[in-house]
């Protein structure tokens, strides 16, 4: 069972490019989130989807933008990259079927943004 | 509002020693709260939650946390530590409000000396 899968892993882009990072889930879920890592500040919430066709803002959604078309992907996309996006994105998923279902994460995408 | 405040940024211990993660929480609800761990390039696994059940919680890889309403308090404790155990520990409380309803703590790096 893949869980959370992230693509790419690395990246780096140049100021004012734009890209998409894919995340796909295969457990059915129907909640999943956009997180970003700084260091030392814990992780804050981009965007997230209870289900498809169906996005809401989290806590710091400026410069980027989400779909959900299906149940499985969850793609974020940036456009005019800015130093300021230099960070870990992490995409997650739960079932809310479950009380207080945990997060299932994938393994990161790590941007640099120059 | 709700917010979570790990009281160490760093904790080093001797394996084979007991090792303390220190959590404090505020909340206007009865809060449900988690610990996840993330090891180097990987995303974050859930450790254990509290959802208003025992108010001592058990964990994958030994480790327990205790509930104390009256301290506003969730630390992690694990009684012996191995080398595996290196690794950055998030403390998360939850409203229960709905998918955006999470707050982390900044984390805690614990380092494992030889």
């Amino acid at each position: 069972n893949a869980g959370v899968t992230q693509t790419p892993k690395f990246r780096i882009l140049k100021i004012g490019q734009s890209m998409t990072l894919q995340c796909t889930q295969d457990m059915n879920h129907n909640y999943m989130y956009w997180y970003r890592q700084d260091p030392g500040m814990g992780l804050k919430l981009i965007y997230y989807s209870v289900g498809a066709g169906i996005t809401d803002k989290g806590e710091v959604p400026n410069g980027y933008n989400v779909s959900r078309s299906t149940t499985e992907d969850f793609p974020l996309r940036l456009e005019l990259a800015a130093p300021s996006q230099t960070s870990v994105y992490f995409c997650a998923s739960s079932n809310p079927g479950q009380f207080y279902s945990p997060l299932h994460f994938g393994n990161g995408t790590r941007l640099t943004v120059t | 509002a709700q917010s979570v405040t790990q009281l160490d940024s760093h904790v080093s211990v001797s394996e084979g020693t007991p090792v303390l993660l220190r959590c404090n929480y505020s909340s206007s609800y009865s809060p449900s709260l988690f610990w996840y761990v993330q090891h180097p390039n990987k995303g974050l696994q859930l450790l254990l939650k509290y959802t208003s059940a025992a108010t001592l919680v058990k964990g994958i890889n030994g480790f327990e946390a205790e509930f104390k309403k009256s301290e506003t308090s969730f630390h992690l404790t694990k009684p012996s530590a191995h080398m595996s155990d290196a690794a950055e520990y998030f403390c998360v409380v939850s409203d229960g409000g709905g998918a955006d309803g999470l707050t982390f703590g900044k984390g805690t790096h614990l380092i494992i000396q030889p």
